[in-house]
Order: structure tokens, then sequence, then C-alpha cells
């Protein structure tokens, strides 16, 4: 069990393009939080789904960001039409039963040009 | 929104010395939990506090929930170069919880 997986580790795009950031689960999570991380602001909550599902995501951006977990394959949080003040590094984390006991990846770090 | 303040954002310290950090908040907490993140890495849970006025020990690491499991402190023992990095307090419910800003921990050797 290789643990929560995150790809890419590190993506660099230009102002107007798309981010696509993938979490793969440990296996037997069906928990997905996705958490931005900036240096002066901590951990900030994005949002949490569980398979086909979206249960909060009051942490998301209004326009732009989105997120997924589909019946197969990853979870994924995608950004689009990025801007600067989009970079920033993006972890996943997920859980078995709930938010209290959380395992993360090792997040992907977001540049925009 | 539950907040988490922790003090103080940053330590510089020398190998061998003692130190608590502290995690308040104004709210109850069912649960408090601390991390541990270095630099290019996610964050890795050390230990859960559930019951207010509980100690738990990790090797040189002393977790406490406060009485009223509004904050919580860790305190390290004789720290080690290796205990360097960043420290995160985190609270709240079964869908969502909130991570404090942190405490950036440097251990000189």
């Amino acid at each position: 069990n290789a643990g929560v997986m995150q790809n890419p580790r590190h993506l660099v795009r230009r102002r107007g393009q798309e981010a696509r950031l993938r979490c793969s689960p440990m296996k037997g999570h069906s928990h997905v939080y996705w958490y931005r991380q900036l240096p002066e602001e901590g951990l900030k909550f994005m949002v949490y789904l569980q398979k086909e599902n979206i249960i909060d995501e009051s942490g998301m951006p209004k326009e732009r960001f989105s997120a997924e977990f589909p019946k197969e394959g990853p979870s994924i949080l995608r950004i689009q039409q990025v801007v600067r003040g989009d970079s920033a590094a993006y972890f996943c984390a997920t859980s078995q039963t709930g938010a209290n006991v959380l395992t993360f990846g090792a997040g992907s770090r977001l540049t925009v040009l | 929104t539950q907040l988490l303040e922790q003090s103080p954002q940053f330590l510089s310290i020398q190998e061998g010395e003692n130190l608590t950090v502290y995690c308040n908040s104004s709210s109850v907490f069912s649960s408090l939990q601390w991390y541990r993140q270095e630099p290019g890495e996610g964050p890795v849970l050390l230990v859960t506090v559930v019951t207010g006025g509980e100690v738990k020990k990790l090797k040189r690491l002393t977790f406490q929930f406060g009485d009223a499991r509004k904050d919580s402190s860790l305190h390290i023992t004789a720290a080690q170069p290796g205990d360097t990095g960043l420290y995160l307090c985190a609270g709240g419910g079964y869908q969502k919880v909130t991570f404090g800003i942190g405490t950036k921990l440097q251990v000189i050797p």
C-alpha cells in the first residue's frame, strides 16, 4: 500500500491555462479532502468528497474551481483559467472513517507564471 | 468557523533543550489532532486527543488536551535536529477539520 498518491508533484501553468491535480486514496479509504496551503495562511479546507458525491464544498472558490471523485479512478481537483493567486501547494487527505484521522499525500505544487 | 491559534509561530532552539507549543481556541472541540509536516511533504498525524484533561506520550513528545477541550499543548523533551518541522494542530468534526497556522520549529545541532 503506497499511501495517498498525488500527481503531479509539481505543475507549472501560464495564466489562463487549466490545472488538473489528481489524488488516489489509500486502499480502503472512501473519504477525500482537498486542502490548499500558503506559507502565511496555513492549511485551508477546500472540499470533502465521497465516491461520486460532493459532501462539503464550503471552502471552494465559487468560480474556476471544481472537484470530483468518480466511481472509478482518482479524485481530481480542477482549476480553470488559472491566475497567479492560485499558486500554492494543494494537498489531498483521505480517511476510512472521517475527518478525525487523515492521511495526507505529499502534495501538488502549482506555480502560475 | 472554529479557529485555532498556535503559538509561537516560530521557534529556534539548541539541541537538548525542552520546549512547549500551544494551540488555543474559543470553541470546544470533540477532538484535537497534532500533525508534523516536513518541507516538501504532507502533514503526518502524530496523535489524537479526545478526552478533556487527557495526556498522551509519544517517546519524547507529550500532548495534553485542556480540561474544557478548547486548547492543547505539545511538549518536547530534549529536542533533537530530527524534530525540526512544522507542527500543526487540527480540530473539527466528521466532515471538516480546521488547521492552525502551525509552529515552525528549528532544532540547531
